[in-house]
């Protein structure tokens, strides 16, 4: 069975610092792996995926995220973060079956 | 483009009554609809997962009866809370597929708010 674990449930970071939320899974095959972002009261939006090819991959926002198979990670990244970045983000993989497996979220804090 | 909608954003009903949710893909055609419940700062749950056309499949757990969930055309899914009590109150998202080379990806409704007093 697929699972995915996000090991942070907090990360407070300062406006203008870089910012890395970690993601790992497990899975049989080859994964298909998502960032998502909730406002609170809010839908998810899709950040960036990860299907296939380049293991870097760039997404809206500024964020980018790096597949290493080797560690079974999907690691978040952001350069620089802005105050509106404050949310909740969720990793996911999903199966052949069309089918997404969520972390337990990460909540960003974003101190001015 | 890909975008789902939810109606209603907010809802408020008595303990006993019945609630329907709708789930609308815009300007896509869903092969598949997913409908998740989110309880206060958790992740999301999967409940079912349905096709146009075909009945829902139930995550182990969730109860069918009291989860009536509708695919009836490519563009939209119901979900009804049938005989509400307090304890279903939660945020229900929904999300569609697109099916075909990109039916790894769900695009997600911005979600219900369900209330049962």
């Amino acid at each position: 069975a697929q699972s995915v674990t996000q090991p942070d449930i907090h990360i407070t970071v300062s406006e203008g610092a870089s910012l890395e939320l970690r993601c790992n899974y497990s899975y049989g095959a080859t994964p298909y792996l998502f960032w998502y972002v909730q406002s609170p009261g809010q839908g998810l939006q899709l950040l960036l995926k990860y299907f296939s090819g380049d293991t870097l991959v760039q997404g809206i926002k500024g964020f980018e995220a790096e597949f290493k198979r080797s560690q079974s990670s999907f690691n978040l990244r952001k350069p620089s973060v802005h105050w509106s970045d404050a949310a909740e983000y969720f990793c996911a993989v999903g199966n052949a079956g069309n089918m997404l497996t969520f972390g337990g979220g990460t909540r960003l804090m974003v101190k001015p | 483009g890909a975008v789902v909608s939810q109606h209603p954003s907010r809802v408020i009903c008595k303990s006993g009554t019945s609630v329907k949710i709708e789930c609308r893909s815009l300007d896509f055609q869903a092969t598949t609809m997913f409908w998740y419940r989110q309880f206060p700062k958790k992740s999301l749950m999967l409940m079912a997962t349905s096709n146009e056309g075909s009945k829902a499949t139930y995550e182990q757990g969730v109860e069918k009866d009291k989860f009536l969930i509708n695919h009836a055309s490519l563009t939209l899914s119901t979900l009804t809370v049938t005989s509400a009590h307090p304890e279903d109150s939660s945020f229900y998202i929904c999300s569609a597929s697109q099916g075909g080379l990109s039916s790894y990806e769900q695009y997600f409704g911005p979600g219900t708010r369900l209330t049962v007093t």
